[in-house]
């Protein structure tokens, strides 16, 4: 069956960068856009980041924009979040999901999701 | 932006009673919405797709109704592994925007 496993979190301070991972498999990651969610402890989910099928199209919440870049590498069936300049605000679980879409404008819901790997930003 | 609001924040149920969650958009979202159940430590779960449609997983106690800006999730017989937290979300429009959740606990 369809698996999301992230990685790559951590503790890190303000201003600095981390990069996430999340590696797919059991489906044909290529037919899927891909996307990143977050929630803060003891928070809700906040939606991050989205990536097309093909790479070819990326959106962000404005909180994220310019900061973090969403990416994959279909060769090994992974979506990278890079997030740079980090704040306080971005502590955080990360989620990432496959979307029932393809991520141009044919939007689609989020099954599976991974485990989540936390980041938390401190000095 | 569309916000996403949901009521009750949180729910008090007896096992066996019935649940009702409501999720409201502040534009249409047409029948572009999700629900999702989590529990403490975990990942969310996809629960209900396109408003009204159940995903295999979960039993048929559950379901789901609205279109438009109006959206409900019905729990019709409370099990003790039912009490969670439960978000809505519209994938109508990018940004795409959660619910803040409803938690379902024992009264």
């Amino acid at each position: 069956q369809a698996q999301l496993e992230e990685s790559g979190g951590g503790v890190v301070q303000p201003g600095r960068s981390l990069r996430l991972s999340c590696a797919a498999s059991g489906f044909t990651f290529s037919n899927y856009a891909m996307n990143w969610v977050r929630q803060a402890p003891g928070k809700g989910l906040e939606w991050v980041a989205v990536i097309s099928y093909d790479g070819g199209n990326k959106y962000y919440a404005d909180s994220v924009k310019g900061r973090f870049t969403i990416s994959r590498d279909i060769s090994n069936s992974t979506v990278y979040l890079q997030m740079n300049s980090l704040r306080a605000e971005d502590t955080a679980v990360y989620y990432c999901a496959r979307e029932f879409g393809m991520g141009y404008g044919d939007n689609g819901w989020f099954d599976p999701w991974g485990q989540g790997t936390p980041v938390t930003v401190s000095s | 932006e569309i916000v996403m609001t949901q009521s009750p924040a949180t729910l008090s149920v007896s096992p066996g009673e019935r649940a009702t969650l409501s999720c409201r958009a502040s534009q249409s979202v047409s029948s572009n919405l999700a629900w999702y159940q989590q529990k403490p430590g975990q990942a969310p779960r996809l629960l209900i797709y396109a408003a009204s449609t159940r995903v295999t997983t979960f039993p048929d106690r559950f379901s789901g109704s609205g279109s438009g800006t109006e959206f409900t999730l019905t729990i019709s017989s409370l099990q003790s592994e039912d009490f969670a937290l439960y978000y809505c979300q519209q994938y109508d429009n990018w940004p795409f925007t959660f619910g803040p959740g409803t938690k379902v606990d024992i009264k």
